[in-house]
């Protein structure tokens, strides 16, 4: 059975600085998708980023970028000039490509200080 | 275009009553997704259906159940509340199921209180 593992419960980062949030995976499958899932206090899930296994580029949208390591089985997500609003609970989120199922991390509660 | 709703925002019910939970997906989305969060267990895969079938369930009890209208829209009931059901519901859409470039976008969620 797939797992995914954060093992990181909480992080704090400076305004403007930047911060790296741990995932790892475990699978046996080969053909996957991979996703950070943003969840502010105000409790609505927002896709962050996404990242299909079978490519090799990371993916990159604006300030979140992920560092995506196959071999490693490890997708952690950058979130560069960290900014008030990022605070919030991120989850990393893997889905096989033959399944209709998501399977969440336990998540990393992310506050950016002022 | 609109995001997905949830009716009710917030529910207070006592043990042993029964509860039902509205999803409205985003418009063309025809796979909702049910998921259910607690402190203490992260988010738990409830069901997910399509096309008004319910195409995968998680691991929880009979007391679970939902089911999919014509128009995708969904329902998931508890019944027989317990304690420990008092959680943050959260419902997802996306446009179709097994496509692996599919992705899942949740609404705010329904919070259930049992007293």
């Amino acid at each position: 059975a797939q797992t995914v593992t954060q093992s990181q419960p909480e992080m704090s980062v400076q305004e403007a600085e930047t911060v790296t949030l741990s995932c790892t995976y475990d699978t046996s499958e080969n053909n996957y998708y991979l996703f950070w899932y943003k969840q502010p206090p105000s409790r609505q899930m927002i896709l962050v980023i996404r990242q299909e296994a079978y490519k090799q580029q990371n993916a990159t949208e604006n300030r979140f970028s992920v560092n995506f390591q196959k071999a490693a089985k490890s997708f952690s997500l950058k979130i560069s000039d960290s900014q008030l609003g990022d605070t919030a609970m991120y989850f990393c989120a893997f889905k096989s490509s033959g399944t209709y199922k998501y399977i969440f991390g336990t998540g990393t509660r992310l506050k950016v200080l002022a | 275009k609109a995001g997905v709703t949830q009716t009710p925002r917030y529910l207070i019910k006592t043990r042993g009553q029964q509860v039902t939970l509205s999803c409205s997906p985003i418009s063309g989305h025809r796979s909702v997704s049910w998921y259910q969060q607690t402190p203490g267990q992260g988010l738990q895969f409830l069901f997910e259906y399509f096309s008004e079938t319910q195409r995968n369930k998680g691991n929880f009890p009979g007391r679970f159940s939902g089911r999919q209208f014509s128009n995708s829209r969904s329902e998931m009931n508890v019944s027989t509340l317990e304690l420990g059901d008092s959680a943050l519901y959260l419902c997802a859409s996306s446009l179709r199921p097994g496509d692996g470039a599919d992705t899942q976008y949740f609404g705010p969620g329904t919070r259930l209180t049992v007293l």
